[in-house]
């Protein structure tokens, strides 16, 4: 079994549509939970991260964690063409840093104009 | 601030050939690690380094792979002999410090082919 989940998708929505995006996981040590966005032949950028339970909000993009159920969600607001791109989810034991990172394998969202 | 940069962009040799992919990191960041994304699969830490020492390389497939980091500065990924499953794309990110508030800035990635 992986430790993170992530449905690869493709996803696609209408533009203005709310896009949800989700990864389970199985590693209860997991305390920090980030989301990277990927343009084709780019590297991943960060686009959000939390620490622990509970919800952040950065313009159009709110993060949840749910650590009880072991699921993260990623939702975007009044999506638009320029959000398509693969989404990762991302988590680990201890910071945002690089160690012990551990990626999901990434939705790939379509929005079309 | 210049980003993450990667050299090559894409590289394609034999199996059994030498690549040596180079990574320079963003001035001033003193953690440099490498990730690799095999075709389907999830990115995966390979090493860490804190300057020019490897802090962690657990994740590094086997003793073909050999990371160096001369100086602190930039980085080098040798594959040698490479092998069919090694082709991928492998990143390249690097960090200001570790913990909560330091993200990774990833490079565009070299994409290596073997054929």
């Amino acid at each position: 079994q992986k430790e993170v989940e992530q449905d690869p998708g493709p996803l696609s929505v209408p533009e203005g549509a709310i896009v949800s995006l989700n990864c389970t996981y199985s590693n209860s040590a997991f305390q920090y939970f980030m989301w990277y966005r990927q343009y084709s032949r780019k590297g991943p950028e960060l686009l959000m991260y939390t620490y622990s339970s509970g919800n952040k909000e950065d313009g159009r993009f709110t993060a949840q964690v749910d650590k009880s159920s072991k699921y993260i969600s990623l939702f975007i607001r009044d999506s638009q063409p320029s959000d398509s791109a693969t989404y990762l989810c991302a988590m680990s034991p201890g910071g945002t840093g690089g160690f012990k990172t551990i990626f999901g394998a990434g939705t790939r969202l379509f929005v079309k104009a | 601030e210049a980003g993450v940069t990667q050299f090559p962009s894409h590289s394609v040799i034999e199996k059994g050939q030498t690549v040596t992919l180079r990574c320079d990191p963003i001035s001033g960041h003193d953690n440099l690690y490498w990730y690799r994304r095999v075709m389907g699969k999830e990115i995966k830490f390979l090493l860490h380094f804190v300057k020019e020492s490897k802090q962690d390389e657990s994740g590094m497939p086997n003793n073909r792979f050999l990371a160096e980091r001369t100086g602190g500065t930039y980085s080098t990924l040798k594959v040698q002999p490479a092998e069919l499953e090694d082709s991928g794309v492998y990143f390249c990110a690097s960090s200001q410090v570790l913990g909560y508030n330091s993200p990774l800035h990833f490079g565009n990635g070299t994409r290596l082919t073997v054929t």
